[in-house]
């Protein structure tokens, strides 16, 4: 069965601290799997995708990194900032044609504080 | 240029009623996809369509129906509405209908069912 988790459920931190964020898949065959970042009440804005010859992605703050043989994601985030403060949901797409190939996990609640 | 928008933002409705949700893609893109979040939990893939034809449905009721128009905008109704249709309704666009492109999500609807 196709699944994507994410741990942990919540995370508060300090601003200016660094956090981990993980993302376990199940999903197969793999295509390609994306960090979005949600705003509360808020769509989804894509952060970062890698494939699977991608090991490491930055953007900004932002790095993520991909184990394909583990089946395993982090989204690191450094010097958090207030602004940083939403959902951070880990998404994989299957290689396959249809339309429904897309899993989503859960996320994760991420709240800075000062 | 515009990113994907979505309408009305919030919305309240009684249990029994209809609802039509509206999404615009982003110009020049030719998939929808439809997704149902509720509150605390990962979107759910209801509808794709890519060029006016439906791509795949997730598992909703048929109280769900869509469709998509020639300037590739599209209507999600929901019918006979349950208090556990509450949610975050979310409209992606992309380029083409398979998971290869990229999906921009729009900011969502907010249903609250009474």
């Amino acid at each position: 069965k196709n699944q994507v988790e994410q741990s942990p459920q919540s995370l508060i931190i300090l601003e200016g601290k660094n956090c981990t964020l993980q993302c376990n898949y199940t999903v197969s065959p793999f295509s390609n799997l994306r960090w979005y970042k949600q705003d509360t009440g808020r769509g989804p804005v894509s952060l970062t995708i890698m494939t699977f010859s991608e090991n490491t992605k930055s953007n900004g703050r932002y790095t993520a990194t991909l184990d394909a043989d583990t089946k395993q994601s982090s989204l690191h985030i450094t010097a958090s900032q207030l602004s940083d403060s939403a959902s951070y949901i880990c998404v994989v797409s299957a290689k396959q044609t249809g339309a429904n190939n897309l899993f989503f996990g859960t996320g994760t609640r991420l709240t800075v504080i000062p | 240029d515009a990113g994907v928008t979505q309408s009305p933002t919030h919305l309240i409705k009684t249990r029994g009623q209809q609802v039509t949700l509206r999404c615009s893609p982003i110009s020049g893109h030719k998939s929808v996809s439809w997704y149902q979040q509720v509150l605390g939990q990962g979107p759910q893939f209801i509808f794709q369509y890519y060029e006016k034809e439906e791509r795949g449905r997730g598992n909703f009721p048929d109280r769900f129906s869509a469709r998509q128009f020639p300037n590739y905008s599209s209507e999600l109704n929901v019918n006979a509405l349950l208090l556990g249709d509450s949610a975050l309704y979310l409209c992606a666009s992309s380029l083409g209908g398979f998971n290869s492109y990229e999906q921009y999500f729009g900011p969502g609807t907010r249903l609250t069912v009474t």
